[in-house]
């Protein structure tokens, strides 16, 4: 079945460099999101994004945080500067229509900001 | 604060046995509740989701009950089997495009054999 893929599977920095995470959609996918999960624990929403724009964003999306999708490619999220506390396995998503449609989850970006 | 709660934290039952999970939510707002299952390692895969205007869904061993003036919702995982064994998060987010998926604490299920 369909896919979301994410790279790289891990991500090892140090604080207070630039790091971007890669996710490669499903191709006919239309709104796309990050989660953070820290320890196998909850899955925290970061932000949603469709048509080139971020919809919504939590407090957990700093402004050290940003998401784009240039001309279809990969979507990504990037922080700059990393902190300690960024140290967590990053989700990617996407679906096709919003609401009633769940998400298709990647397999996670595990970053170790060391 | 926390929009959607789970219970129990964690859970162990016999196979064979049905597990029952527990999950309630704050924001009338929220019209739409997908079950995920996430493993080790893995990330969350759905299992299966609930309208609303629906207050059951059952898909295989698998059956949402909902009361929507409660707030409440449970998943039922019947006849139990060791390969169940994983965390299950319960979710929520109102039918409108792209809108958040607000996922709760999670629960944590083992099966015994």
């Amino acid at each position: 079945g369909p896919k979301v893929l994410q790279i790289p599977s891990h991500q090892i920095i140090d604080m207070g460099q630039m790091v971007t995470l890669n996710c490669d959609p499903v191709s006919n996918h239309l709104y796309f999101y990050w989660y953070k999960q820290i320890l196998g624990q909850q899955m925290e929403f970061l932000v949603n994004f469709y048509n080139g724009k971020v919809m919504e964003k939590s407090k957990l999306f700093k402004d050290q945080f940003s998401v784009e999708r240039p001309d279809g490619s990969y979507f990504t999220l990037k922080i700059q500067p990393t902190a300690l506390e960024d140290s967590a396995v990053y989700f990617c998503a996407s679906s096709f229509a919003g609401g009633n449609q769940a998400p298709l989850f990647g397999e996670g970006t595990r970053l170790s900001v060391l | 604060q926390q929009q959607v709660r789970q219970s129990p934290q964690s859970l162990t039952v016999w196979e064979g046995e049905t597990a029952i999970l527990n999950c309630s939510y704050e924001n009338s707002a929220f019209d739409y509740f997908p079950w995920y299952q996430q493993f080790p390692g893995e990330g969350p895969a759905l299992l299966i989701s609930i309208l609303s205007v629906s207050d059951k869904k059952e898909d295989g061993r698998f059956t949402i009950f909902f009361n929507k003036r409660e707030k409440k919702l449970s998943l039922h995982i019947a006849d139990s089997q060791p390969g169940d064994s994983a965390t299950y998060f319960c979710a929520a987010s109102a039918l409108q495009g792209g809108r958040a998926l607000i996922f709760g604490t999670g629960t944590t299920v083992s099966v015994s054999p």
